[in-house]
């Protein structure tokens, strides 16, 4: 059964650095194929992707927002972490990581989300 | 960058058959799959549509999925009450490094 969850800071003050970790079972980066990214979708619109990190370590980033994001994976842990850095009140979103697998392409399992605020 | 788009509503009443477009303003999205996700109010979008045609297991074959060229179309045939949600199609656009672009998604409304 694959399940995947978000966890990290709910508040965050202007100009401060997102942390989230997404914590996944039920599949592994030592299998080919493999990615997880992360994607937002602030109140009342569209998700929005961010970044990927794929199962050989490769990454890769929102054209917009590249400057802004990280991505790392411990395949150890079956985690994978993600910082934004310089939050702004509209990066207000629920922030989901999502699994990609060579079978099924894009986020065919999804966390529950985790609600980020950014005000002062 | 690439841009879906999508209308903002569609409507139908029960039993109809609905379809939902998705056209992208680049070429790149042209020799890439196209996705689909249905979003209920206050949950976790849900795969609907795979690599443009193909259902996830437990999915109903009410839905699917079309592509051609740079646009895509999801039908739902059948129309029924809990079908009523945000529909939003994705895709790799390989240009720029490669990143996903998500449309902007469609209100769905069940008369």
């Amino acid at each position: 059964q694959v399940t995947l969850r978000e966890s990290g800071p709910a508040l965050l003050k202007p100009t401060q650095t997102l942390t989230l970790t997404c914590t996944f079972s039920g599949f592994s980066f030592t299998t080919a194929g493999m990615c997880v990214s992360w994607i937002r979708q602030p109140p009342g619109k569209a998700p929005e992707w961010l970044a990927r990190i794929d199962w050989e370590g490769d990454k890769y980033y929102s054209p917009s927002l590249r400057t802004r994001l990280t991505i790392s994976k411990d395949t150890s842990k079956d985690e994978v972490v993600f910082t934004m850095i310089n939050m702004d009140p509209v990066d207000t979103a629920t922030y989901y990581c999502a699994r990609e697998d060579s079978s099924y392409g894009l986020f065919d399992y999804w966390g529950q989300g985790i609600v980020v605020t950014v005000s002062s | 960058q690439s841009v879906l788009t999508q209308p903002p509503s569609a409507s139908g009443t029960p039993g109809q058959r609905v379809i939902i477009s998705c056209s992208a303003s680049s070429s790149n999205i042209g020799s890439e799959y196209v996705y689909w996700y249905q979003q209920h109010p206050g949950t976790t979008p849900k795969l609907l549509i795979y690599r443009n045609t193909q259902r996830p297991s437990g999915v109903s074959d009410r839905f699917s999925g079309s592509k051609s060229g740079t646009s895509a179309s999801l039908a739902i045939s059948g129309l029924r009450s809990d079908d009523e949600a945000d529909y939003y199609c994705a895709a790799w656009d390989d240009s720029l490094s490669g990143y996903v672009i998500f449309g902007g998604g469609t209100k769905l409304t069940v008369l």
